[in-house]
C-alpha cells in the first residue's frame, strides 16, 4: 500500500498570506493525486486531480504541483472560508490511499 | 444537480451486520464506479470499497476485506454496502463518492453523498 504522509500536521497562517501544503509518497504515484477539503460536519470537496488541474468551480487561487512522490497544493491568498482541513489522495494502486490531513487554522 | 443519499446508518452491536444504501441521481449512474470512504469520529479519510460503473470489478480495503461486500443496482440508480461480522473499529461516518470520470477510476471523486453514521457498540 502506498502510504502519503502530508506536512505540516497543522498550519497557522492570517487571512491574505500564502498557504503550501506537503504530500509525499512512498512510492510513485506518477501524477495521479488528489487534493481535498473537509470543513467540519461537512463532506470532502475536490480541489485539484491529476496533481495540478482544478475541479470545476475551485477558484483560482487554489493550485496544485509536483510529480512522482513529492506534491504541493498552494494556496495563494488566505479567504476566510479556506480554514479548514486538507486532504492528499492517490489511485495509482489499489487501494486508494489519503494521507492523513492538514489542517489550517486561522492564527 | 448531481445528488448522492446515503441511508442505513444506526447503532449495531459487535458481530452485528448493516446495509448500507447510496441513492445517487442527477447523473448517469450505470456510466460511473462508486466508492465508499469512511471517517471515524475525529479521524481522517480512509478508502474503503470500489465497484466499476457495470458492477464487473470490485476492490476493498484489507482491513474490510471479506466482511464487506459492495453491489449496486443500475436499474434502481442505488449502490450498497452489506456490512457483516462488524467491529468497534468500523465505527465511522460513511460517504459514497463519484468517480471523476465515466468508465474509468482514475483520480477524484467528484461528487459526495452526506454522509450516514455507523456506530458499533455493545
Amino acid at each position: 500500500e502506498i502510504v502519503l504522509t502530508q506536512s505540516p500536521a497543522t498550519l497557522s497562517l492570517s487571512p491574505g498570506e500564502r498557504a503550501t501544503l506537503s504530500c509525499r509518497a512512498s512510492q510513485s504515484v506518477n501524477n495521479y493525486l488528489a487534493w481535498y477539503q473537509q470543513k467540519p460536519g461537512q463532506a470532502p470537496r475536490l480541489l485539484i486531480y491529476d496533481a495540478s488541474n482544478r475541479a470545476t468551480g475551485i477558484p483560482a487561487r487554489f493550485s496544485g504541483s509536483g510529480s512522482g512522490t513529492d506534491f504541493t497544493l498552494t494556496i495563494s491568498s488566505l479567504e476566510p472560508e479556506d480554514f479548514a482541513v486538507y486532504y492528499c489522495q492517490q489511485r495509482s494502486n489499489w487501494p486508494d490511499t489519503f494521507g492523513q490531513g492538514t489542517r489550517l487554522e486561522i492564527k | 444537480q448531481v445528488q448522492l443519499v446515503e441511508s442505513g446508518g444506526g447503532v449495531v452491536q459487535p458481530g452485528g451486520s448493516l446495509r448500507l444504501s447510496c441513492a445517487a441521481s442527477g447523473f448517469t449512474f450505470s456510466s460511473y464506479g462508486i466508492h465508499w470512504v469512511r471517517q471515524a469520529p475525529g479521524k481522517g479519510l480512509e478508502w474503503v470499497t470500489f465497484i466499476r460503473y457495470d458492477g464487473s470489478n470490485k476492490y476493498y480495503a484489507d482491513s474490510v476485506k471479506g466482511r464487506f461486500t459492495i453491489s449496486r443496482d443500475n436499474s434502481k440508480n442505488t449502490l450498497y454496502l452489506q456490512m457483516n461480522s462488524l467491529r468497534a473499529e468500523d465505527t465511522a461516518v460513511y460517504y459514497c463518492a463519484k468517480a471523476r470520470v465515466a468508465y474509468s477510476n482514475y483520480v477524484g471523486y467528484d461528487y459526495w453523498g452526506q454522509g450516514t453514521l455507523v456506530t458499533v457498540s455493545s
